[in-house]
């Protein structure tokens, strides 16, 4: 089964723009989540969504946003770039059995370099 | 002002001895743990987990202790191997206060930096 993939890998931006990444989650996990990952802060959970909703969210400003689709691929933005937003994003992906945490696997994540 | 990066605790061990990696959680709410491997330019790999109703586990070389009295979880790794080599880190899922799930949150600690020597 292949893991969970995440497009671009790499990417550099400057200050004030805007940029979208994308999440293919493991075949059958419905529940995608996205974390930061700083070397000041270290891993953040930014929020986690399931059957195109987002269910939870974290302690991020209103420029991170995310969306989900009816295949359970997911997205992320992050608009009006700030130097501090240059970090790993890292996506997982779960099942879901009701109120059950399962285990989140991660995909490689997106280096992100804002200039 | 500057921002300061974490200092990650270092373990430093020779091949073929065992590790014990510490970590310690905040929440007696938290009913799920997982240890993850993080290798430089990769994501978080699973290793284990466990949860709030079991005290130990065991995988292939490696056992998950979870003490809920103290609060602190172990992850001891046997026979370590050079390709051990990596940034581990514990995390948990916390209930929200209002007494539900928290969904897809995790919240993981600093991580430590083990480097096997061969």
């Amino acid at each position: 089964k292949a893991g969970v993939t995440q497009t671009p890998r790499y990417l550099i931006k400057t200050r004030g723009q805007q940029v979208t990444l994308s999440c293919s989650p493991i075949s059958g996990h419905r529940s995608v989540s996205w974390y930061q990952q700083t070397p000041g802060q270290g891993l953040q959970f930014l929020f986690e969504y399931f059957s195109e909703t987002q269910r939870n969210k974290g302690n991020f400003p209103g420029r991170f946003s995310g969306r989900q689709f009816s295949n359970s691929r997911s997205e992320m933005n992050v608009s009006t770039l700030e130097l501090g937003d240059s970090a790993l994003y890292l996506c997982a992906s779960s099942l879901v059995s009701g109120i059950i945490q399962e285990t989140q696997y991660f995909g490689p994540g997106t280096r992100l370099l804002v200039l | 002002g500057e921002s300061v990066g974490l200092h990650l605790p270092t373990l430093s061990v020779q091949e073929g001895d065992n590790s014990i990696i510490n970590c310690a959680y905040s929440n007696s709410a938290s009913d799920y743990f997982i240890w993850y491997k993080q290798e430089s330019g990769k994501g978080p790999q699973f290793i284990i987990d466990i949860r709030s109703n079991m005290d130990k586990r065991q995988g292939q070389r490696v056992t998950v202790l979870l003490n809920k009295t103290v609060k602190h979880l172990s992850l001891q790794i046997a026979a370590t191997q050079p390709g051990d080599s990596a940034v581990y880190f514990c995390a948990e899922n916390n209930k929200a206060h209002a007494g539900g799930t928290s969904y897809g949150k995790l919240t993981f600690g600093q991580g430590t930096i083990l480097t096997v020597h061969p």
